[in-house]
């Protein structure tokens, strides 16, 4: 199946700092990719929709000056987390719709625990 | 936002024994999608089934869908203790924006 690999799989940063996360898609190209938000014991709840070439559609109650995203290629979404606080740290995890697909799964990357300290 | 609800939200079972894991959504999908949590890891996809299949197997997995009452159930048959997990539905509205349930978690006791 389709290969959708997220890097860093972890990452602690001091409060203050930002924090880059990006989200390849392996073997095909994506033009839509989407980025979720996962709480300890909660469901994920998704942060935004990131389209190539296009600016990025953001969930209600999603800052989008905290949370840059920025799909420059067909291949590669980047979430950018900005001036970091202990709150933002949680489990990111982005996934990738190949172009063209339609009633297909999904494809995970295998997520991102950000620990702000 | 999240679609609606599973239930339960628990669920701890013997080795052996069945699991039935239910969703419910509010709005028309194109499809709905089970995937497999282990803890503080990634998401396995489990199982698609579109909005115009009723049923649908893989392996010890049933999915079933009503449309009309907007909700599917997952059957997990003789359980093991490496199907201890969490078990999350996601809709499918358009283009594979899921969005997920609040999960279920099930413990399957040796």
């Amino acid at each position: 199946g389709a290969v959708v690999s997220q890097h860093p799989s972890w990452v602690i940063c001091k409060s203050g700092t930002s924090v880059k996360i990006e989200c390849r898609s392996l073997d095909f190209q994506a033009t839509t990719m989407f980025w979720y938000r996962q709480f300890p014991k909660q469901s994920l709840m998704l942060m935004a929709t990131s389209n190539e070439g296009s600016k990025a559609t953001y969930e209600q109650g999603v800052e989008k000056d905290k949370f840059l995203i920025n799909h420059a290629s067909l291949t590669l979404s980047t979430l950018t987390v900005t001036s970091a606080h202990p709150e933002d740290s949680s489990f990111y995890i982005c996934s990738a719709s190949a172009r063209g697909s339609v009633n297909t799964e999904a494809f995970f990357g295998q997520g991102t625990r950000l620990t702000v300290v | 936002s999240q679609q609606g609800e599973e239930d339960p939200q628990a669920l701890s079972i013997q080795e052996g024994e069945n699991a039935t894991m239910n969703c419910s959504y509010k709005t028309s999908i194109n499809n709905l999608q089970w995937y497999r949590q282990n803890s503080g890891r990634g998401l396995v996809h489990l199982i698609l089934i579109r909005s115009n299949e009723r049923e649908k197997h893989s392996g010890r997995l049933r999915v079933t869908l009503d449309t009309s009452k907007k909700s599917s159930s997952l059957l997990i048959t003789a359980s093991r203790a490496a199907d201890t997990a969490s078990y999350f539905c996601a809709t499918d509205e358009y283009g594979n924006k899921l969005v997920f349930g609040a999960g279920t978690i099930l413990r399957v006791k040796s």
